[in-house]
């Protein structure tokens, strides 16, 4: 069973353009989280997404940020007209779903590393 | 709100010190999950161990336990004979249950074990 996966590993923007990181859960997992971790700094939550539904989106900055877990295809972070603030590790965690009888765990990528120039 | 707190920011050891990293956490639900998570200079988390709430029964694996104390609401852990692999940074994280379950993450513990 593959593990979660994220791509790109690694991604170069120039400000103003657009990024797209991927996100792939573990086979039987409809619950996806994003977390970010900024240079020197803990790792924080963005949003809990379902299949085709956002649970929790408390941890996604107001404007330029979205995110989508279609009913089929990976999960989708979506950062728009991107800032050197931006720059970041993003990491996707999947779970299964919460009537599961492990649905405390999540599993994570391995993570998408974005540097803005 | 959820709150984990990690006041070590930096520890420096010599191998085969042992060496505790200290997690304290603040919650309302009366049920939750504690985790500890490794994040080597590569990048990725590894994970280490989640602890229930209704669970306080410490748990050793190998060199690594963990403390769990509901009274004190703190969840240490500790590496036995310490050794330069286990240079990391050390996060532990509080999750809650159904819509609040997001991982709430410490700032996180550069431990560094010097041969």
């Amino acid at each position: 069973n593959a593990g979660v996966m994220q791509n790109p590993r690694h991604l170069v923007r120039r400000r103003g353009q657009e990024a797209r990181l991927r996100c792939s859960p573990m086979k039987g997992h409809s619950h996806v989280y994003w977390y970010r971790q900024l240079p020197e700094e803990g790792l924080k939550f963005m949003v809990y997404l379902q299949k085709e539904n956002i649970i929790d989106e408390s941890g996604m900055p107001k404007e330029r940020f979205s995110a989508e877990f279609p009913k089929e295809g990976p999960s989708i972070l979506r950062i728009q007209q991107v800032v050197r603030g931006d720059s970041a590790a993003y990491f996707c965690a999947s779970s299964p779903a919460p009537d599961s009888s492990l649905s405390y765990e999540q599993y994570f990528g391995p993570g998408t590393r974005l540097t803005v120039t | 709100a959820q709150k984990v707190t990690q006041a070590q920011t930096e520890i420096s050891v010599v191998e085969k010190e042992d060496v505790t990293l200290d997690c304290v956490y603040e919650t309302r639900d009366t049920t939750y999950y504690l985790f500890w998570y490794k994040q080597p200079p590569s990048g990725e988390l590894v994970f280490l161990i989640r602890r229930n709430s209704f669970d306080e029964q410490n748990e050793i694996s190998g060199r690594y336990s963990w403390n769990f104390q509901k009274s004190t609401s703190s969840f240490n852990f500790t590496i036995t004979a310490s050794q330069v692999v286990d240079s990391a940074v050390y996060f532990c994280a509080l999750r809650g249950t159904g819509a609040n379950s997001k991982l709430t993450f410490g700032k996180g513990i550069t431990l560094s074990v010097r041969p």
